[in-house]
C-alpha cells in the first residue's frame, strides 16, 4: 500500500522567512496530494491540494509543487506569520473517494 | 466550520466499556471516512463508507465497527476499550466521485476526544 514520508518533523523559522516541508510517496498510482493544517486540539483543515496533472499550484502565500517522476511534493509558505504556527500534514491518495494516507506531520513554529 | 459534525466532543470512560461516536457529513456528501489520531501514530485511516456501504478498511481493530445509515450519518462503535484506544477520532466527508474537479477533497469534523481510564 501507499506510504508517505514527511520531513522535517519540526521546523522553526523567523517571522517573514519562508518554510518548506517535503513529502515523498511510494505508490505511483497516487494522483491526489492535499495538505492539511492542524492547530492544537482542532480538526485538520485543508489548505491546498494538487493533482497529478499539475506541477505547481499557488494560493497567496502558500504553494505546492509536485514531481511525479521522483514521487515527491512540497509545501512552500512565504512571508511566514505567527498564525502559521501549527502542525502540517501531507497526504496522498487516488482521486475519487479513497482514503488518505498521511505523513506524520511537521510542527511549524514561527518566531516573532 | 467544515459542515461536518461530530458528537460527543469529549468522552471519558473506563477500560472494558463500549462507546459510540457519531458523525454527520456535509450536505450532499455520500462518503464518510473515520480516522484515529494518537500522539505517536499521526492520522490513521480506520474505515470508509460510501452511500451506506463499506468501501475500505484500514488499521481498524476487530473491537471496532462502524456503519452508515440511510440518512448518511455514520457511527463508530468501540468496544472492550483499552488504555491505548485513547485518541482523537475524526470523521471526514467528501463529495461523490465523478463530480468534476472536486473528487476526493475530504473535510474533517471537529473530532471526538476519547479518554479511557
Amino acid at each position: 500500500g501507499e506510504n508517505v514520508e514527511q520531513h522535517p518533523s519540526t521546523l522553526s523559522v523567523q517571522e517573514g522567512d519562508s518554510a518548506v516541508i517535503k513529502c515523498t510517496y511510494s505508490d505511483s498510482a497516487s494522483n491526489y496530494f492535499p495538505w492539511y493544517k492542524q492547530e492544537l486540539g482542532k480538526r485538520p483543515q485543508l489548505i491546498i491540494d494538487i493533482r497529478s496533472n499539475v506541477g505547481e499550484k499557488k494560493d497567496q502565500r502558500i504553494a505546492v509543487t509536485l514531481n511525479k517522476t521522483a514521487k515527491h511534493f512540497s509545501l512552500h509558505i512565504t512571508e511566514t506569520q505567527p498564525e502559521d504556527s501549527a502542525v502540517y500534514f501531507c497526504a496522498a491518495s487516488f482521486s475519487g473517494n479513497t482514503p488518505l494516507v498521511f505523513g506524520k506531520g511537521t510542527r511549524l513554529s514561527v518566531i516573532a | 466550520d467544515s459542515g461536518v459534525t461530530q458528537t460527543p466532543k469529549h468522552l471519558i470512560t473506563a477500560t472494558g466499556q463500549r462507546v459510540t461516536l457519531r458523525c454527520s457529513p456535509r450536505s450532499g456528501d455520500l462518503s464518510v471516512y473515520w480516522y484515529q489520531q494518537s500522539l505517536d501514530q499521526g492520522l490513521q485511516f480506520l474505515i470508509h463508507y460510501y452511500n451506506g456501504e463499506e468501501r475500505a478498511k484500514g488499521n481498524i481493530l476487530e473491537r471496532f465497527s462502524a456503519q452508515q445509515f440511510p440518512d448518511l450519518h455514520s457511527e463508530l462503535n468501540l468496544s472492550s476499550l483499552e488504555l491505548g484506544d485513547s485518541a482523537l477520532y475524526f470523521c471526514a466527508s467528501s463529495v461523490e466521485s465523478g463530480r468534476a474537479l472536486r473528487g476526493n477533497e475530504q473535510f474533517f469534523g471537529p473530532g471526538t476526544r476519547l479518554t479511557v481510564l
